[in-house]
């Protein structure tokens, strides 16, 4: 596609509810990256993929978090269990391989609220 | 760890202003540097960046000096637009084996007035 699409675009779940967000990187990017921004705060690193390998998970906060990309492309965060303290936007961005780059490509997010 | 820093916001300036956004950064070796603005409903897009010291980045009447000796890569305009109103966020990148994340810094946001 032409750009980085998330979706959904805002989520509202019930605490201890499972939520599933979507990232559908830019076509032919090998780099795919998670962050998580709480409000008026900058985006947070959660995981990293270079195709369908999950490079780094560090940033993760806990084993409730689970991210996959399976074939390389969409990608998939999965939380489960949901707490009031995961609400926020959680950004997906995707880049061209290459190590020093730095150029991500950012999608607009999902919002997520847990009552 | 790596991490950026960058001066609370909101800053406030009518149009034609001049505009500085400070932004420091901690991390090991030399990392690249850059400034992402994020635009009312929009995504993170990338502004400028450098990837070496005393290298200036440019874009959009915007510029940032990599500055070693003082850790820095301040954001700077001229004259600003409306149009500029936005989140500016500072971030770094750092080479690690076979992989590298981005760093962000929290953010900066910019109202511009007619």
């Amino acid at each position: 596609g032409a750009g980085v699409s998330q979706s959904p675009r805002y989520k509202v779940a019930k605490r201890g509810q499972d939520v599933a967000l979507r990232c559908d990187p830019i076509s032919g990017h090998v780099s795919l990256f998670w962050y998580q921004q709480a409000l008026g705060q900058g985006p947070e690193f959660l995981t990293y993929f270079q195709n369908e390998a999950q490079l780094d998970k560090s940033g993760l906060p806990s084993d409730r978090f689970f991210a996959e990309r399976p074939e390389g492309s969409v990608s998939t965060l999965k939380i489960q269990r949901t707490q009031q303290e995961d609400s926020a936007v959680y950004l997906c961005a995707s880049s061209l391989a290459g190590r020093d780059t730095g150029e991500l490509f950012f999608g607009e997010g999902s919002r997520l609220t847990v009552l | 760890g790596d991490s950026v820093t960058q001066m609370e916001g909101p800053v406030t300036l009518s149009e034609e202003a001049c505009l500085t956004i400070n932004c420091t950064y901690t991390a090991t070796g030399y990392p690249s540097l850059f400034w992402y603005v994020q635009y009312p409903g929009e995504g993170l897009q990338l502004l400028l960046k450098a990837t070496k010291a005393d290298d200036k980045g440019s874009n959009k009447g915007f510029e940032a000096t990599y500055r070693k000796e003082t850790t820095s890569f301040h954001l700077e305009k001229g004259s600003v637009q409306v149009s500029d109103s936005a989140v500016y966020f500072c971030a770094l990148i750092r080479p690690s084996g076979g992989s590298y994340i981005p760093t962000f810094g929290r953010g900066t946001s910019l109202i511009v007035h007619p």
